[in-house]
């Protein structure tokens, strides 16, 4: 069966600084590929997504991820995180067009002043 | 800019009772989604309907779990009785058509159950 693995559960980078989540899966094929971001108390927030095409994405607030193959990855980066990006933030992926969205469990990001 | 609403967005109750969580997703979309997210997890699917029509409901427990989506509009989560288990939040997320496209998801409903 499909799976996502975020690695990290918890990341804390000073503001400024620039960043990477970490996300993996496990398919035969070519999945479509999500990144979402949860606000505490708050629903979830599509970043960005990858179908098919140019394998870097870029998405909403500064946010880009780059999907490769070889390594099954969609890493999230950002190049200068800000204070209001304390988050938590999911990776996921739906295996077909009429499947089920399977989220990670998620990389909660602490922001250092 | 449309937004999927949800109430109460916070919810305490006893084991043994019953509760109700409601979803109005955004105008025009066909399909809606309950989501269980535990603490520390990521969503997980319960019920998946198109319009009226429940298109996946395997993970949906279904001896205390019920949805319903009457007039393909608005639908109900109910769980009857409660388990202190079911402590969780509850998201609601819509999208245009079935099929993989963008969700969009409520604010949720936070449950606790004592």
């Amino acid at each position: 069966a499909q799976s996502v693995t975020q690695p990290d559960i918890h990341i804390t980078v000073s503001e400024g600084a620039s960043l990477e989540l970490r996300c993996n899966y496990s398919y035969g094929a070519t999945p479509y590929l999500f990144w979402y971001v949860q606000s505490p108390g708050q629903g979830l927030q599509l970043l960005l997504k990858y179908f098919s095409g140019d394998t870097l994405v870029q998405g909403i607030k500064g946010f880009e991820a780059e999907f490769k193959r070889s390594q099954s990855s969609f890493n999230l980066r950002k190049p200068s995180v800000h204070w209001s990006d304390a988050a938590e933030y999911f990776c996921a992926v739906v295996t077909n067009r009429d499947d089920k969205i399977i989220f990670g469990k998620g990389t909660r990001l602490h922001i250092l002043p | 800019e449309a937004e999927v609403a949800q109430s109460p967005r916070y919810k305490i109750t006893e084991k043994s009772q019953a509760v109700a969580f409601w979803c109005d997703p955004i105008s025009g979309h066909a399909t809606l989604y309950w989501y269980r997210q535990i603490l520390g997890q990521g969503p997980e699917l319960l019920v998946q309907f198109q319009d009226e029509s429940v298109v996946d409901d395997s993970q949906l427990p279904k001896d205390r779990f019920s949805a319903e989506r009457l007039k393909g509009v608005d639908s109900t989560l109910k769980i009857q009785p409660a388990e202190l288990g079911d402590s969780a939040m509850y998201l609601c997320a819509s999208s245009l058509v079935e099929g993989y496209n963008e969700q969009f998801f409520g604010p949720g409903t936070r449950l606790t159950v004592l």
